[in-house]
């Protein structure tokens, strides 16, 4: 079965950090570009941040430069993405995708987890 | 930075219609170009890659066309279970990548 499971979401207080993690099971993951989409309370979908498969270079949106940092660690499956400085704007649901086909130089996010809430307030 | 519009933001449909989604880009992408389907509380889903190409296991009603700058996406005949927001999204090989505002079908 496939699956993309995120966890790490929680409350956190302005100023705050926390870990996301995206454990990926039943497909491939090495190799294969990843990335961070969130949507806010009743808002569209934003990208945040990506990270190729090989070599690693990464990527960010504006809105999250200098604050968060993708990684990957491709002998346990799993995507990361390190928050820090948190703002009550990046209160959202993040959610995790892996790239459909391997090494075309697209961004097709075929594969999603279920998401995990991340709620900055105080 | 490449900017997606898409139109109409929501629209209202009956099951069994022809529906038609737009997506404009602030500049030629070829066709690097999705779409995606989500229904409330759940993941997306993508639907179309690289503007007309089906994902496994999407029904045939669903379509995509177009290139360079303005894009579409058709469902064919609404059924029930369509009733969901429509997003594009642009692919292109250098990030930041950008979603459309997203499209809201409803009956």
């Amino acid at each position: 079965e496939v699956q993309l499971l995120e966890s790490g979401g929680g409350l956190v207080q302005p100023g705050g950090s926390l870990r996301l993690s995206c454990v990926v099971s039943g497909l491939t993951f090495s190799g294969y570009a990843m990335t961070w989409v969130r949507q806010a309370p009743g808002k569209g979908l934003e990208w945040v941040s990506g990270v190729t498969g090989s070599p690693d270079d990464t990527y960010y949106a504006d809105s999250v430069r200098g604050r968060f940092t993708i990684s990957r660690d491709n002998s346990k499956r799993t995507l990361y993405l390190q928050m820090n400085s948190l703002r009550a704007e990046d209160t959202a649901a993040y959610y995790c995708a892996r790239d459909l086909v391997l090494g075309d130089g697209r961004w097709d996010f075929g594969y999603w987890g279920q998401g995990t809430l991340v709620t900055v307030s105080s | 930075d490449f900017q997606m519009t898409q139109s109409p933001s929501s629209l209202s449909a009956s099951v069994g219609e022809r529906v038609t989604i737009t997506c404009r880009a602030s500049q030629s992408i070829s066709n690097y170009l999705n779409w995606y389907q989500q229904k409330p509380g759940k993941a997306p889903k993508l639907l179309i890659y690289a503007a007309s190409s089906l994902h496994s296991g999407v029904p045939s009603r669903f379509s995509g066309s177009g290139s360079g700058t303005d894009f579409t996406l058709t469902i064919s005949s609404l059924q029930p279970e369509d009733f969901a927001t429509y997003y594009c999204q642009h692919s292109y090989t250098t990030p930041p990548l950008t979603f459309g505002g997203g499209t809201q079908v409803e009956i």
